[in-house]
């Protein structure tokens, strides 16, 4: 079957420290890789995707590179802030409808 | 604003009630999902239209939960006979009907049954 496995959280970061949540995937097919991220009281937004392997998405800061042959799909970024505090969810859209499976979300916190 | 809009936002209800949460997607898109999300999870797919037609349907949907999009704009969701197990956030997404398009959630209706 298709799924996404996430790291398990929660994770508490200093300002300007390094962040990386791992993402593995598993599919039927060649999934379409994405990470949302739902700040506190708000909805999910996209935050990167890659449609193919060896793609890298990237916004705001953050980076992750579609690896077909580790099925992974990491988060990084190089500085974080405390205004990056949020659940992170890792995501794969496959179907005949595209329609997306999700992963169980990384909670961050970032301390000044 | 021209995103997804979900109402009610929040809806309390006694266990054995029917409740209905409708959607309105972004104008131009053809596809509409609905996925719900417990605590400490992730969104898990109910179902999605194209248009009006209602195309897939998770095992999740059980048959007290319905869902319509009759013009192929807006869509509702129906619980009927609600049990606690229900309580939940309610998510829809639209987009278009492309492989690569990512999906624009609401921003969810939360439902507890008491």
């Amino acid at each position: 079957g298709n799924s996404v496995t996430q790291m398990e959280g929660p994770v508490t970061l200093s300002e300007e420290a390094f962040l990386t949540i791992n993402c593995t995937y598993t599919a039927t097919g060649y999934p379409s890789l994405f990470w949302y991220v739902q700040y506190p009281g708000e909805g999910l937004q996209l935050l990167l995707k890659a449609t193919k392997a060896d793609d890298k998405g990237s916004n705001k800061g953050f980076e992750a590179t579609y690896r077909k042959e580790t099925t992974s799909f990491h988060l990084e970024k190089g500085s974080v802030q405390v205004s990056d505090s949020a659940v992170y969810f890792c995501a794969l859209s496959l179907g005949t409808g595209n329609q997306f499976y999700f992963g169980t979300g990384t909670s961050l916190t970032v301390i000044p | 604003d021209t995103g997804v809009s979900q109402n009610p936002r929040h809806k309390i209800t006694k266990r054995g009630q029917n409740v209905t949460f409708r959607c309105d997607p972004i104008s131009e898109h053809n596809r509409l999902y609905w996925y719900r999300q417990t605590l400490g999870q992730g969104p898990e797919f109910l179902t999605y239209f194209q248009n009006e037609a209602q195309l897939e349907k998770s095992r999740l949907l059980s048959d007290r939960f319905s869902a319509e999009r009759p013009k192929g704009s807006f869509s509702t969701l129906e619980i009927q006979r609600t049990e606690q197990g229900d309580s939940a956030m309610y998510l829809c997404a639209s987009s278009l009907a492309n492989s690569y398009n990512e999906q624009f959630f609401g921003p969810g209706t939360r439902l507890t049954v008491l």
